[in-house]
């Protein structure tokens, strides 16, 4: 089955810029999905297919893939931007859904 | 505006049975594909099953097939999960979560979630 790997922390300074990685095999061949999960809520879409937002997720959310990594980036980061985030792929070759382990972004 | 409420979880003994339900409003329940995402306790999300707007596609995680069935009713804008021989790595909370689209097994990702209702297997 396919396999997301993300780094399971990221500490960055408020005002800094936050990079997020999600590594898988040709994983630039799948379009890749990223939520954002604050403590005792659920998870909230934050960019889709790459580098698309929903509606109401700020600017300041980004996203690309490449080779074998897609990356979130969160520039300006704010204390409010602290949680869980996690990638996703459709696996189309076993027909499931598929998550990274999470990373736990810290602000500092 | 979109909601998504889970209901039936709680706690249950190894080897019984469970039925989760997801109530769905501020949308065309019948234009969308639906999922059940999970999260053990202090874990991450793992996928558990999806079902497309007609029910004519499902599928499911190799770690719940044969012991989960997903349905719906689109005349009741509600989408369940069976939950039959639990084992107590089922133990999670279970998200009901629309698909952007009304198919699933392409590109699937989850435009909404539930707050969840909270399984817990145990003797």
């Amino acid at each position: 089955s396919y396999v997301l790997t993300q780094p399971p922390s990221v500490s960055v300074a408020p005002g800094q810029t936050a990079r997020i990685t999600c590594g898988g095999n040709n994983i630039g061949s799948k379009s890749v999905h990223w939520y954002q999960q604050k403590p005792g809520q659920a998870p909230v879409l934050v960019v889709y297919d790459d580098s698309d937002r929903p509606s109401g997720i700020p600017e300041r959310f980004s996203g690309s893939n490449s080779g074998n990594t897609a990356t979130l980036t969160i520039s300006r980061v704010e204390a409010g931007d602290e949680a869980d985030y996690y990638c996703q792929v459709w696996d189309s070759s076993s027909d499931q859904g598929v998550f990274g382990g999470g990373t736990k972004l810290t602000v500092l | 505006e979109v909601q998504l409420v889970e209901s039936g979880g709680g706690l249950v003994q190894p080897g019984r049975s469970l039925r989760l339900s997801c109530a769905a409003s501020g949308f065309t329940f019948d234009d969308y594909a639906m999922h059940w995402v999970r999260q053990a306790p202090g874990k991450g999300l793992e996928w558990v099953s999806g079902i497309s707007w007609n029910s004519g596609s499902i599928g499911y995680a190799d770690s719940v097939k044969g012991r989960f069935t997903i349905s719906r009713d689109n005349a009741k804008n509600s989408l369940y999960l069976q939950m039959n021989s639990l084992r107590a790595e089922d133990t999670a909370l279970y998200y009901c979560a629309k698909v952007h689209t009304a198919g699933t097994g392409s590109n699937v990702y989850f435009d909404y979630w539930g707050q969840g209702t909270l399984v817990t297997v145990s003797s």
